[in-house]
Parts: structure tokens; sequence; C-alpha cells
């Protein structure tokens, strides 16, 4: 499967305590983006990458969120303090194109956060 | 950001064709119209985008109305697979998804 992967596909944790996940992109994609999502929303765009740059965060990503993405391949997406309100979907996606407005973003599977 | 307005759920029957509208008045003169769907339990998939003309692939067709307030997806024949959360989305960059559309596919 060459598609975009993510791990781990569950993840339960206690409040305070520090999450990782990870997001292997589509080979030779050169943007990575990371949403999150609950119950009944659509995703909400967090941040994302082109390359191993950081190029947008959004509001939505506090200071307990940070993301990497060393050597422009695979990503990780660490939450610091976990709260109950983190509890969501994780989703990453990847795209190759030179025109944001127009890229196909292609989605893993997405990493489900339970705080308890 | 431009806003998209979609019906929360909609039903069609197995085999028929399903027009699922979307709402977009403020849209801007470079905002690209891009339709994702979200199957149960999957991250959401690509279906079609357009700026100004209609467009078809293998999955959907896109109608865009000639104002560009608003735009249609066309599923030709719905199938059980086509159960899915569709959004309607409007870029110039980042992709802000909505609620969306529910779509029941009744056998």
């Amino acid at each position: 499967d060459t598609g975009v992967s993510q791990d781990p596909r569950h993840k339960i944790t206690k409040r305070g305590q520090n999450v990782t996940f990870r997001c292997d992109p589509i080979s030779e994609h050169n943007r990575l983006y990371w949403y999150r999502q609950t119950l009944g929303q659509g995703p909400e765009f967090l941040t994302y990458f082109q390359n191993e740059a950081q190029l947008e965060k959004s509001r939505l990503l506090s200071d307990r969120f940070s993301a990497e993405r060393p050597k422009g391949s695979f990503s990780t997406l660490e939450i610091q303090r976990t709260e109950q309100g983190d509890s969501a979907m994780y989703l990453c996606a990847s795209s190759l194109a030179a025109d944001r407005r127009t890229d196909t973003q292609y989605f893993g599977p997405g990493t489900r956060l339970t705080v308890l | 950001d431009a806003k998209t307005t979609q019906p929360n759920s909609m039903e069609s029957n197995e085999e028929e064709p399903v027009h699922l509208p979307c709402n977009h008045s403020t849209i801007s003169g470079t905002d690209y119209i891009h339709w994702y769907r979200q199957l149960p339990s999957q991250g959401p998939e690509y279906v079609i985008h357009g700026l100004t003309s209609n467009v078809n692939n293998r999955m959907a067709s896109l109608a865009i109305a000639e104002d560009r307030k608003s735009s249609t997806l066309i599923l030709h024949r719905a199938t059980l697979r086509d159960a899915a959360v569709y959004y309607c989305i409007l870029r110039t960059g980042d992709m802000r998804f909505g609620a969306g559309t529910r779509l029941t596919v009744k056998p």
C-alpha cells in the first residue's frame, strides 16, 4: 500500500500525559498537512509543511501542540499535557503540486485520541 | 474566508442520480471549488474540483453556476458505497471543511 499511513491508529491516554503521532506521507509528496476532526464536524486545519519547513499554523494549534517534519519525509505531531478537549481524530494528508489552490490531498486513516 | 452552505443530509435510491448542492455566494474570483467525501471510519478522499467550467471525472461531475455562487456535485448512479459525508470547499490555499452533507443511499 503506497498511501498515507498513520501510527498509532488509536491512542488512549490520561489527562496530563504527552502523546506523539506519526504520519508517513506518499513518497515524494512535498506537502504534508495535519487536521483535527471531532465527532460530527468536518476536519479542521492545524498546520502544514512544504518539505521540512512548517509554513502555516492555525490559531487552533496551541502552545501544547508541536509538529515536525525532519528531512521532509515523515512528520510527527506531539501534544503535551493532554486535556480532555484534545480527544479527536487527528488526520494527516499529503500532496504534490505547485498550486495550493488545486493540489489533491491524500488523507491517511487518522489517529483517534481519547483523553481520560 | 468564503463560506459554503450545504444541506445537512440527503437520501438517494441505489442506481439513481444524486445532485448534491452547495451555495457559496461570497466566492472570490480566485477560489477553486473542491469536493471531498468521507466514508465511515476513513479519512476524506478527493472527488473533483473546478474553477468556472463544468468538470467530469470517473467519480462524478461538477456543475458550476454561471455566476459561481453555487455548484452541484452529480453522482450519476449512486451505489451503496457512495454513502458518505460530502464536503464542498472553497480554496485559495488551506482547505476549510464545513459540516458537509451526509448522503444515505437506500437499496
